[in-house]
């Protein structure tokens, strides 16, 4: 079935540094890939998208790179802060074609701490 | 509602009782997702809704579990003579097709002791 990998799972960055996590997903036929931040105690938010036709977004200190030929994407945050300390969740969504639905594989997620 | 609303957002329950957790979606919102999380973990899918339909149940740990969903609305998700692992947060999360960016309600913190 599909599947999402996430490394790592976790990570230990000093403030300012660039954190990257990475996900790789077996599912050729998807196109969607967002990213969630979980806080401590919170519901999963989304950060930040790509779409299969595009190979790199950014949003101020988060970006996100797609290789649809190698299956994996990654999430970059640059100039890291305390306040980016969380879980992160990478997760594909593809379309089923024969039956028109669509489903969401959400990777095991990454707890990041940036050291003050 | 603006946002995905679940209830009750906390749940104490004896082993062998049921429990119904309910998911209220964002208004209009066909896709509607529930997962798992125990503590410090991630995200175990359990089922999708397209409109009232399930097409993936493939997650559901056991013939104890099972959800419904009316029209585009509500779901609930019960679970039968619950065990203390099932103790986790359960989350629903809804997404429309237009925009796919799936929201997640607050969860249902169910502990069963």
């Amino acid at each position: 079935g599909e599947n999402v990998e996430q490394h790592p799972s976790t990570l230990s960055v000093q403030e300012g540094d660039s954190a990257v996590i990475k996900c790789t997903y077996s599912d050729s036929a998807s196109n969607y890939f967002p990213w969630y931040k979980q806080e401590l105690g919170k519901r999963p938010q989304l950060i930040i998208d790509i779409r299969s036709n595009v190979g790199e977004k950014k949003d101020q200190r988060i970006a996100v790179t797609l290789n649809k030929t190698a299956k994996h994407f990654s999430l970059h945050i640059t100039e890291t802060q305390p306040e980016d300390s969380a879980v992160y969740f990478c997760a594909a969504m593809g379309r089923n074609t024969t039956s028109g639905t669509y489903k969401y594989i959400f990777g095991t997620g990454t707890r990041l701490k940036v050291l003050a | 509602g603006a946002g995905v609303s679940q209830s009750p957002s906390n749940k104490v329950t004896e082993k062998g009782k049921d429990v119904e957790l309910r998911c209220d979606p964002i208004s209009g919102h066909t896709a509607l997702y529930w997962y798992r999380q125990r503590l410090g973990q991630g995200l175990e899918f359990l089922i999708y809704f397209q409109g009232n339909s399930a097409p993936d149940k493939s997650g559901l740990p056991s013939d104890r579990f099972s959800a419904e969903r009316t029209g585009e609305s509500v779901s609930t998700l019960t679970i039968q003579r619950t065990q203390q692992e099932d103790s986790a947060v359960y989350l629903c999360a809804s997404s429309s097709l237009m925009t796919t960016e799936a929201f997640f309600g607050q969860g249902t913190r169910l502990t069963v002791v």
